[in-house]
């Protein structure tokens, strides 16, 4: 079955930047979409297509892909971004695929 | 923004079958628009997929819950359903509704989530 790592936590003062990876065999081929969840809400799609921003997300979120990882990148980090992040993908035998996510902390 | 909201118990007894509604802006799931399905994660682990549903009843399932999963439309038109059965402990997560734009892969949409405990 796919799978998709990504580091359990990512520590970032704010006013820096913030990468989160998300690993996976043959990624480069994959769209992949990114989702930040905060505590009991729903979670939100801040990244589709590997780059695009869906309508109201800052442009300091943006995407990357490289070998067999995909980036989030989050600059000029605010306290308001500490929150989970997950990646996903579709896969044509898996279907949808999740990562483990990545707790972002705002130091 | 669409709102999604699930529904059901958050206890479960092992063995039983577990229910859950989700409801949606009425005339929204009629549009074809999007496949609607559920998403579950687990205490400390990542969102594992359950299944989509489209408008017509066409319905996709992970292949792991397959056996145990039902997900239809209905009660009523503003509402979809999801059914588990033979509930275990492993069921125990947090269940999400969310909307994925037909053609697109992608989940623009969710609700906030209903926790529900498999326990005796």
């Amino acid at each position: 079955s796919y799978v998709l790592t990504q580091p359990p936590s990512v520590s970032v003062a704010p006013g820096q930047t913030a990468r989160i990876t998300c690993g996976g065999n043959n990624i480069g081929s994959k769209s992949v979409h990114w989702y930040q969840h905060k505590a009991g809400q729903a979670p939100i799609l801040v990244l589709y297509g590997d780059y695009g921003r869906p309508s109201g997300i800052p442009a300091r979120f943006s995407g990357s892909k490289s070998g067999n990882a995909a980036t989030l990148t989050i600059s000029r980090v605010e306290a308001g971004d500490e929150a989970d992040y997950f990646c996903h993908v579709w896969d044509s035998s898996d279907d949808h695929v999740f990562g483990s996510g990545t707790k972002v902390t705002v130091l | 923004q669409l709102q999604l909201q699930e529904s059901g118990p958050g206890l479960v007894k092992p063995s039983e079958t577990l229910s859950l509604t989700c409801t949606v802006p009425s005339g929204t799931l009629s549009g074809g628009n999007y496949y609607w399905g559920w998403i579950r994660q687990s205490p400390g682990k990542g969102p594992e997929w359950i299944g989509n549903v489209y408008y017509s009843g066409v319905t996709y399932y992970n292949p792991s819950l397959e056996s145990r999963v039902t997900i239809s439309m209905g009660p009523s038109s503003s509402q979809f359903s999801l059914s588990v059965n033979s509930v275990t402990a492993a069921d125990t997560a947090v269940y999400y509704c969310a909307g994925c734009v037909v053609g697109s892969n992608r989940f623009d949409y969710w609700g906030q989530g209903t926790p529900v405990t498999v326990s005796s």
